[in-house]
């Protein structure tokens, strides 16, 4: 069954405290692996997508990486308008619906000045 | 680019009455479009898929006559919540993938979201 398990489920982070989110999958092929920032009351914002392992992305102090059974996203030297949850969604190959993401529960980030 | 609106941001409604929700995308053509809701802390939940101008693929569980979806158009979808009850109270959110994605593989770009209360 195809499945993307978050951790951790909280993270309080000091301002400039850099750390590393993680996303595993079990999935039946994958497509792509998505990462996206959720605030409160708001719907997700598309942050990167990975397609193959190996493959990296930046954004600000922002970094995704792939591998074949996780992601990492990490944030280097946070500031508090990071604070957010941060949601990994993977599209796998299944023949029945391959437009689905699958959803992880999401780790809630929390950045103190 | 990719922006998607939703309207209304926020709707309170009597039980038994129905509700409609727009979701809109602004500058490019989805063919595809998706509906989530979100309980609080909880993370989304698909509740079903519409391609335009085919009917929509619910996932197990959601009700079809309850929840009616159209995709009549590249750029806007429904999903009218008929007889809401307080336990239909949520946070609905849509998201769309635009149709130059030639590999079907392709990022989701949300919407703001939708709360819905109803009392």
């Amino acid at each position: 069954e195809d499945q993307v398990t978050q951790s951790p489920e909280a993270l309080r982070l000091q301002e400039g405290e850099s750390s590393s989110l993680n996303c595993s999958y079990t999935v039946s092929g994958l497509r792509g692996l998505f990462w996206y920032r959720q605030d409160p009351g708001k719907g997700p914002e598309f942050l990167f997508t990975l397609y193959s392992a190996g493959e990296e992305k930046e954004k600000e102090r922002l970094k995704a990486t792939l591998t074949k059974k996780e992601s990492f996203l990490h944030i280097t030297a946070p500031k508090p308008e990071d604070s957010a949850t941060y949601l990994c969604a993977v599209q796998a190959a299944n023949v029945y619906n391959f437009n689905k993401f699958y959803f992880g529960s999401g780790t809630k980030l929390n950045v103190k000045p | 680019g990719a922006v998607v609106s939703q309207h209304p941001s926020r709707v309170i409604c009597k039980s038994g009455t129905s509700v409609k929700i727009e979701c809109r995308s602004l500058d490019f053509q989805a063919t595809t479009m998706f509906w989530y809701r979100q309980f609080p802390k909880q993370s989304l939940m698909l509740m079903a898929t519409s391609n335009e101008g085919s009917k929509a693929t619910y996932e197990q569980g959601v009700e079809k006559d309850k929840f009616l979806i159209n995709h009549a158009s590249l750029t806007l979808s429904t999903l009218t919540v008929t007889s809401a009850h307080p336990e239909d109270s949520s946070f609905y959110i849509c998201s769309a993938r635009g149709s130059s994605s030639l590999r079907a593989v392709g990022e989701q770009f949300f919407g703001p979201g939708t709360r819905l209360t109803v009392l």
